[in-house]
């Protein structure tokens, strides 16, 4: 079946323990990116890539980190968390960085995210 | 930058009648792409209707229709014949040419399908 899936999908921790949420394809698809859900903001993009080691930020960078060394997984690494960044998570892919109306984007179960 | 903005955060309408959730947009450009997802409580974002800015033809996918308006840069989804499963966070998201494939996504619309 074809998916994204994010582990975990719920984490409770607290301020400044490091964690990682995995993310992976298997669509073969080229470019991949991370949103957050807050309420009443909607999803805003945090990082993008669109391929193997070819990242940047999106609109929402700060306190992040993530890498592309296989085209199918893309984690975002949260080195040290604090509370402003609990928050709803997606992972999301689709076959090539060009936008159109036909390279739709596939998400994530989403991730459920609390920094104590 | 662009922008979503939809107004609306919660809407209620009862089985088998029909709603209209409004989006509006703002950009510079003049090819972009339009998108509605659903959110049902499951938290899973499911690609609803999609619309090509260069097409003046409205998009329909089963019970669901958008009214596209270029020049108001309105994007208002149109959902006939409500069904209970249809209860959701509705969210418009807007890309474009230069930004690669990123979505810009208004703050939503909360629907709640009644009997």
């Amino acid at each position: 079946e074809a998916q994204v899936t994010q582990n975990p999908r719920y984490l409770i921790t607290v301020t400044g323990k490091k964690l990682t949420v995995t993310c992976s394809q298997n669509m073969n698809h080229e470019y991949m990116s991370w949103y957050r859900q807050d309420p009443g903001l909607g999803l805003r993009q945090i990082y993008y890539s669109m391929n193997v080691e070819v990242t940047d930020k999106g609109d929402v960078p700060e306190g992040y980190k993530v890498s592309r060394k296989e085209k199918r997984n893309f984690p975002l690494i949260l080195e040290s968390p604090s509370p402003n960044q609990t928050s709803l998570y997606f992972c999301a892919s689709s076959f090539e960085w060009v936008p159109s109306a036909y390279n739709e984007q596939f998400f994530g179960p989403g991730t459920r995210l609390t920094v104590l | 930058a662009q922008t979503v903005t939809q107004s609306q955060p919660e809407m209620s309408v009862q089985e088998a009648e029909t709603v209209t959730l409004s989006c509006t947009y703002d950009t510079s450009e003049s090819n972009y792409y339009l998108f509605w997802y659903k959110q049902p409580p499951s938290r899973q974002m499911i690609l609803v209707i999609r619309q090509e800015a260069y097409k003046q033809q409205n998009a329909t996918e089963n019970r669901f229709s958008v009214n596209f308006q270029k020049a108001a840069k309105s994007f208002s989804l149109k959902i006939s014949d409500s069904q209970l499963g249809d209860t959701a966070m509705y969210f418009c998201a807007f890309t474009n040419t230069g930004t690669a494939s990123k979505l810009t996504f208004g703050t939503g619309t909360r629907l709640q399908v009644t009997l």
